[in-house]
């Protein structure tokens, strides 16, 4: 089934560890983005990328990384985790700007 | 820069009454803007989108929204909910990126 892929479902990490969020699409979207969800504070933008090869900063992109070696693959990267990168994290894809964005199922994170 | 203000955080209303949620945004380019909605436990869904063309722009399940350029709004509305309808709703607004707004909570009671 095509889609975007996230892994791990679900993840306690212990504070001042690295952490590496995966996404996968098949879908061969251009567009690539990275949120988190916090109660409040509906869907915040992390990073993005319009295409394999260039990255750009969302809404709070501090203590977070990413990449796009090709178009199928973002990981997101925290290099040191902090309790307040507590949240659930979504990966979404679209074919372009004006595009419907389809979302992952997901990675719930809690950092302690 | 871009960014969306979703008016209400919070609109209970009752069974078959109209329901209208408020959707401010900036931003220095041309935008598209969408309407998402999340049922509870449940990933978020497209409701309507506006590209150009006609401001008024329908949807699914009944919803509309409206784009006015002078006010850089895009109220959502639906003339009667269903007990259904309970979910978050999320406006957003894409230029180079997709941002979203703090999202709606709406209550239909019955």
């Amino acid at each position: 089934i095509a889609g975007i892929t996230q892994a791990p479902t679900s993840q306690i990490l212990a504070a001042g560890r690295r952490m590496t969020l995966r996404c996968t699409q098949d879908m061969r979207h251009n567009a690539m983005y990275w949120y988190r969800q916090d109660l409040g504070l509906g869907l915040r933008l992390i990073h993005y990328s319009n295409t394999a090869g260039t990255t750009g900063k969302g809404e709070v992109p501090d203590g977070y990384s990413v990449s796009r070696a090709n178009t199928d693959d973002f990981p997101l990267t925290l290099a040191s985790a902090v309790p307040s990168q507590t949240s659930v994290y979504f990966c979404a894809s679209s074919e372009g700007p004006g595009e419907k964005l389809f979302f992952g199922s997901g990675t719930q994170l809690s950092v302690l | 820069a871009q960014s969306v203000t979703q008016l209400d955080s919070q609109v209970p209303v009752f069974e078959e009454a109209p329901v209208e949620l408020r959707c401010n945004y900036s931003s220095s380019v041309s935008v598209y803007l969408f309407w998402y909605v999340q049922y509870p436990n449940q990933g978020l869904q497209l409701l309507l989108k506006y590209l150009s063309g006609s401001t008024l722009v329908k949807g699914i399940n009944g919803f509309e929204a409206e784009f006015n350029k002078s006010q850089t709004s895009f109220h959502l509305r639906k003339p009667s909910v269903h007990i259904s309808d309970t979910a978050e709703y999320f406006c957003a607004v894409s230029s180079y990126k997709l941002s979203f707004g703090a999202g709606t909570t709406v209550t239909v009671r019955a």
